[in-house]
């Protein structure tokens, strides 16, 4: 079984700052999909970037970028620019790649605040 | 299109009531998700239906029931519920799932409230 672990509950960051926020993942599999989920308050959770396992390059949209260690099993994020609108719950996830059905696989959170 | 649509965004029932909640998306999407979510955790699966077929179904109480009646519709039939059973109730969609599944696109979730 698949296991997610993010060890930050909570967070915070000034605006204009740069926070990283910390996944890690226990899997025997080789291919795998790795997300990461942004759930602000009371508002629709969004998927803000992914990552194939087979692939070496980190994934990078805008201002989020991932930082992917596939043999330590990490998968940081990293949000530069930090703006109020980042405030959120950010979840990590996994996804077995194969076959059959494939369930994410959730870590327990990171609650960020972004302070003005 | 990128939407997933749910209704009601709000429910309130009483534990002899009998409801459904209601999910929609028109991206053509071939899997679609059932998650139940507590306050300030993560979104628990409860059920998967593929190509319109219960693929899983994560061992989730009967008074809990599914229906996939087309490709783009999905519903979740409550009846009998605890108060236990409060929660935000997420649905989500895919491409599809097995080899070539991938992300997840959430709806904006039903928030149900058992008396």
């Amino acid at each position: 079984a698949q296991t997610v672990t993010q060890s930050q509950p909570e967070m915070s960051v000034q605006e204009a700052e740069t926070v990283t926020l910390s996944c890690t993942y226990d899997t025997s599999e080789n291919n795998y999909y790795l997300f990461w989920y942004k759930q602000p308050p009371s508002r629709q959770m969004i998927l803000v970037i992914r990552q194939e396992a087979y692939k070496q390059q980190n994934a990078t949209e805008n201002r989020f970028s991932v930082n992917f260690q596939k043999a330590a099993k990490s998968f940081s994020l990293k949000i530069s620019d930090s703006q109020l609108g980042d405030t959120a719950m950010y979840f990590c996830a996994f996804m077995k790649w194969g076959s059959g059905n494939t369930p994410l696989v959730f870590g327990k959170g990171t609650r960020l605040s972004v302070i003005a | 299109d990128t939407e997933v649509t749910q209704t009601p965004k709000h429910l309130v029932m009483g534990m002899t009531n009998k409801k459904s909640l209601k999910c929609e998306q028109h991206m053509g999407h071939r899997a679609m998700y059932w998650y139940k979510q507590k306050a300030k955790k993560p979104p628990e699966l409860m059920f998967v239906y593929s190509y319109e077929k219960l693929s899983i179904n994560e061992s989730v109480p009967s008074r809990f029931s599914p229906e996939c009646p087309n490709s783009s519709l999905l519903n979740l039939h409550l009846h009998a519920l605890q108060p236990e059973d409060s929660a935000l109730y997420l649905c989500a969609s895919s491409q599809e799932t097995g080899f070539r599944g991938y992300e997840q696109y959430f709806g904006p979730g039903t928030r149900l409230t058992v008396t």
